[in-house]
C-alpha cells in the first residue's frame, strides 16, 4: 500500500500557482520524499524529492514541514501543460528500490 | 539527462499468441529494471524488479510463467506476456535505475498492449 494520501482532484487556472498537497505521516527518517507526475498515456516524468529540506528546481519547488509528516509540490506558474496526475512518494535513501504509487492527484489547469 | 526507451509503443495481437517488450536505457548501465502494468483509471501497479543477469522478482498475484522478463544486458530488459489474453490488456511500463547518485528511476514511455 501508498504510505501517502493525496487528494484525489485539484483545478488551477493557467498561470497561477498550483500547489499539491501530500500526507506522509508514517515517513521514516531514512525516506525520500518523490514527485512524479504522468501526462496521459506517457510515462511517469521525475520531478523533485528531498529529505527534509526545502528544494527547488526548474520545474517546481518542494516544501517539507520540519516534522516531515507532510509536503507540498509548487509548480510557481502553471500552464495547460502542467495537466496530469501527480503523484508524491515515499522511498528509502539506500538502493534502487521499488516505488509504490497510491492514486496521485489529477491536475487540471484551465485557461 | 538518462533515457529509457520501450519497444513497441502500441501492439495489437491476437488471444493466444505472445508478445514481447523491451525496456532499453540509452545513456546509462541500468542494473535494476522495474516493470509496472496501468489499466484504465488506475495507478501504476509494480509487476517485477529485475537486476542485471538475475532472475526477475515478482510482486504477489503476478504469474512469472506468464510474464517472462530477461534482464541478460546493462541496457536491456524485456517483459514477454506468453499466451496472452484480453484482459492482458493494458499499458506497461519499464522503469530503470543505476548509478546515478540518488539511485533514482527513470522511466519508459510505455507500451499499450491491446489483445483481442
Amino acid at each position: 500500500d501508498a504510505k501517502t494520501t493525496q487528494p484525489p482532484s485539484m483545478d488551477c487556472a493557467e498561470g497561477r500557482a498550483a500547489n499539491l498537497p501530500c500526507n506522509h505521516s508514517t515517513i521514516s527518517g531514512n525516506e525520500y520524499v518523490y514527485w512524479y507526475r504522468q501526462i496521459h498515456s506517457q510515462g511517469p516524468q521525475y520531478i523533485i524529492h528531498g529529505l527534509k529540506n526545502n528544494e527547488t528546481n526548474e520545474m517546481a519547488s518542494l516544501i517539507i514541514t520540519e516534522d516531515r509528516k507532510s509536503s507540498t509540490l509548487i509548480l510557481p506558474h502553471a500552464t495547460l501543460r502542467d495537466t496530469a496526475v501527480y503523484y508524491c512518494i515515499v522511498r528509502p535513501i539506500q538502493g534502487a528500490q521499488k516505488l509504490v504509487f497510491g492514486q496521485g492527484t489529477r491536475l487540471t489547469i484551465n485557461p | 539527462g538518462a533515457v529509457v526507451s520501450q519497444h513497441p509503443s502500441r501492439v495489437i495481437c491476437k488471444s493466444g499468441t505472445s508478445v514481447k517488450i523491451e525496456c532499453r536505457s540509452l545513456d546509462f548501465q541500468a542494473t535494476t529494471m522495474f516493470w509496472y502494468r496501468q489499466f484504465p483509471k488506475q495507478s501504476l501497479m509494480l509487476m517485477a524488479t529485475s537486476n542485471e543477469g538475475s532472475k526477475a522478482t515478482y510482486e504477489q498475484g503476478v504469474e512469472k510463467d506468464k510474464f517472462l522478463i530477461n534482464h541478460a544486458s546493462l541496457t536491456l530488459s524485456t517483459l514477454t506476456v506468453t499466451s496472452a489474453h484480453p484482459e492482458d490488456s493494458s499499458f506497461y511500463i519499464c522503469s530503470a535505475s543505476g548509478g546515478h547518485t540518488y539511485n533514482e528511476q527513470f522511466f519508459g514511455p510505455g507500451t499499450r498492449l491491446t489483445v483481442l
